[in-house]
């Protein structure tokens, strides 16, 4: 079955930097596209990012893009999320999620938790 | 801004049935938003139920049911039960390799 083990989380100083990693098992990881969506504390959902199948086209949310890059090791079967210029706003559970077949998110993570404070 | 719209609460009783609907601050959303529903319960990960307007997810039950209505998304529940008490989510695919989460809909199960 669809596994998606996501770590890297921890706490981290205004302007730090972290890099969240998703190891994936359970189904052809270089078929799929994979995204990164974030929940701060007690709020809803926010999509953050998503990377295509081949790692060549890569998109993301406005209130990240330029700080937040998404990538991916097909070798490894692992998507990552580096993380710089983080900000208090950016304090979230981190779930990476599976696209599936078309345009949606198939299959989650169980999450990891970015504590961004002084 | 688009914001995608979602009732922030709703309530139900066992055995009845609710609508919970997916809109667009403007606009409409038709089957090319590929609407995706998800399901939370709190302190877990979300779960996908409902892809592409109205396919199901493997090993979700027959009671949900996604459409279109009128200019939203929908997400049905025939039958509801006490363990569907949840945060549903509906996701939108915007084009250009960007999807938008609506709000949440807290539903009650009594």
């Amino acid at each position: 079955q669809v596994k998606l083990v996501e770590s890297g989380g921890g706490v981290v100083q205004p302007g730090g930097a972290l890099r969240l990693s998703c190891a994936a098992s359970g189904f052809t990881f270089n078929n799929y596209g994979m995204h990164w969506v974030r929940q701060a504390p007690g709020k809803g959902l926010e999509w953050v990012a998503m990377v295509r199948y081949d790692g060549s086209d890569k998109t993301y949310a406005d209130s990240v893009k330029g700080r937040f890059t998404i990538s991916r090791d097909n070798s490894k079967n692992t998507v990552f999320l580096q993380m710089n210029s983080l900000r208090p706003e950016d304090t979230a559970v981190y779930y990476c999620a599976q696209r599936g077949d078309g345009y949606t998110l198939a299959y989650w993570g169980q999450g990891t938790l970015v504590t961004v404070s002084s | 801004q688009t914001v995608v719209t979602q009732e922030p609460s709703f309530s139900v009783s066992p055995g009845g049935t609710v609508t919970l609907t997916c809109g667009l601050s403007s606009g409409s959303v038709s089957t090319n938003y590929y609407p995706t529903w998800c399901q939370q319960t709190p302190g877990q990960a979300p779960r996908t139920l409902i892809y592409t307007t109205n396919t199901r997810s493997s090993g979700v039950p027959g009671r949900f049911s996604g459409s279109i209505l009128g200019n939203k998304a929908a997400l049905t529940i025939t039958g509801a039960q006490a363990d569907d008490e949840s945060d549903y989510y509906c996701v939108l695919y915007m084009g250009s390799g960007i999807w938008m989460f609506g709000g949440g809909t807290k539903l009650t199960v009594l």
